[in-house]
């Protein structure tokens, strides 16, 4: 079974600029894999940032960007503030239906 | 503007089972695939099922609720459900429907609305 797998926690400095990368357990993550960023809240419902692999959601502030970056999906943060310091999720579509989420990354502004 | 709206969620013991239902406003059903995705308390997002939109004939499931749950909708109703059985404590989670999102009209393989969940506890 593959696994989407994300970095467990990030920090990054107020200002900074921070890339979470999305691969997957066995293979290069593609275009193909059509992936979508979400930011959340604890709490609350998970906000849209980023799909098809580098679109940005209506009203996503543009320090939002999502990219292929050698083998895997990446989102990154410029001018990291801190707010921004929430859980991000990637999700990969893995064909016949299927879409598996990664295990999340926890940023730190700081 | 559209609005997803779970209920149903609450206590339930292992081996039963439970009704979800996401009600929507803001737009039509029919014209669009939906989701669940589940949270169990501290953990991560998982997907969990979709059902392409129309009358729903294609649906899908992740490996772990598969033979278990089943997803369906009532265009008439602006409702989505999710028909959860056999329950277990690894099911414990905050259920959220997602609708699927389209760009330019062509429909793409992420969330573009969520609501804002319901709560599912397993416990004896």
């Amino acid at each position: 079974q593959t696994v989407v797998t994300q970095e467990p926690s990030f920090s990054v400095s107020p200002g900074g600029t921070v890339t979470l990368t999305c691969g997957l357990s066995s293979g290069s993550v593609s275009t193909s894999h059509y992936p979508s960023w979400y930011q959340q809240t604890p709490g609350q419902a998970p906000r849209t940032l980023v799909y098809n692999t580098n679109t940005r959601s209506s009203g996503v502030p543009d320090r939002f960007s999502g990219s292929i970056l050698g083998n895997k999906a990446a989102l990154t943060i410029t001018g990291a503030q801190a707010d921004d310091e929430l859980d991000y999720y990637c999700v990969l579509y893995m064909g016949s239906g299927i879409s598996v989420f990664g295990g999340g990354t926890k940023l730190t502004v700081l | 503007e559209v609005q997803l709206l779970e209920s149903g969620g609450g206590l339930v013991q292992p081996g039963g089972s439970l009704r979800l239902s996401c009600t929507t406003s803001g737009f039509t059903l029919s014209g669009y695939a939906m989701n669940w995705v589940r949270q169990a308390p501290g953990k991560g997002l998982e997907w969990v099922s979709r059902i392409s939109g129309g009358s729903g004939g294609s649906t899908y499931y992740a490996d772990s609720v598969k033979g278990r749950f089943t997803i369906s909708r009532d265009n008439s109703k602006n409702t989505l459900y999710l028909q959860m059985n056999i329950l277990r404590a690894e099911d414990t989670a905050v259920y959220f429907c997602a609708r699927r999102g389209y760009d330019s009209g062509r429909p793409l393989y992420y969330f573009d609305s969520w609501g804002q969940g319901t709560l599912v506890t397993v416990s004896s």
